[in-house]
């Protein structure tokens, strides 16, 4: 199985400032059709997950563009460029090429 | 608008038995993949399984191969999750989420309970 590292596990942050989270896979991520199937999720406390982000760095529809997602092969990030409260909760990252499907532990982010 | 409920979560004793179902609208469920989700109390995300939207190919994570069964009615826009010989540690939240290369839609979860 493909392992996913996320790093760090906790991340404490003040308002305005940037935040990064790194996601690393044990294999390549690019997929026989060229694409590289790395998502990243949102989990506010008590709901479900949200995808921010698919394929390395597309943002979904409505995510604001304070977040980026980066990197290529099995070495990724995610970036907040300034954070907001309602950012606070646990982040994701989640491979989508190789069978099964495997998520990072989570990184919990919260407001100093 | 994309809507997946689920339904189906109870307190089930081990070794049962046990069918979610997830509920779509919003968009031509056929052509899609759907997969399954899960979170035990204070954990992380685990995939659980997935089935493709054209030639129903299905996957199952170690963890639940053999036990469970994920399946599709596209005419009812439904899909499923029968869950046998049930164990403590299948304590979780289920989600039922659209796709399987990315997860981009999810529902509000159905939370399954196995204890005596």
């Amino acid at each position: 199985d493909v392992v996913m590292t996320q790093s760090p596990l906790s991340l404490p942050v003040t308002l305005g400032q940037p935040a990064s989270i790194s996601c690393r896979s044990s294999q390549s991520l690019v997929y026989s059709d060229g694409n590289t199937y790395l998502s990243w999720f949102q989990q506010r406390p008590d709901q479900s997950p949200r995808r921010l982000i698919y394929q390395v760095s597309n943002r979904d529809s409505g995510v604001p563009d304070r977040f980026s997602g980066s990197g290529s092969g099995t070495d990724f990030t995610l970036k907040i460029s300034r954070v907001e409260a309602e950012d606070v909760g646990v982040y994701y990252c989640m491979q989508g090429t190789h069978w099964p499907r495997t998520f990072g532990q989570g990184t919990k982010v919260e407001i100093k | 608008e994309v809507q997946l409920l689920e339904s189906g979560g109870d307190l089930v004793q081990p070794g049962g038995s046990l069918r979610l179902s997830c509920a779509a609208s919003g968009f031509t469920f056929s052509t899609y993949a759907m997969s399954w989700v899960r979170q035990a109390p204070r954990k992380g995300l685990e995939w659980v399984s997935s089935i493709s939207g054209r030639d129903g190919s299905t996957y199952y994570a170690d963890s639940v191969k053999g036990r469970f069964t994920i399946s599709r009615d596209n005419s009812k826009n439904t899909v499923y999750l029968q869950m046998n010989s049930l164990r403590a540690d299948d304590t979780a939240v289920y989600f039922c989420v659209r796709g399987h290369y990315g997860l981009n839609y999810w529902g509000q979860g159905t939370l399954v309970t196995v204890s005596s």
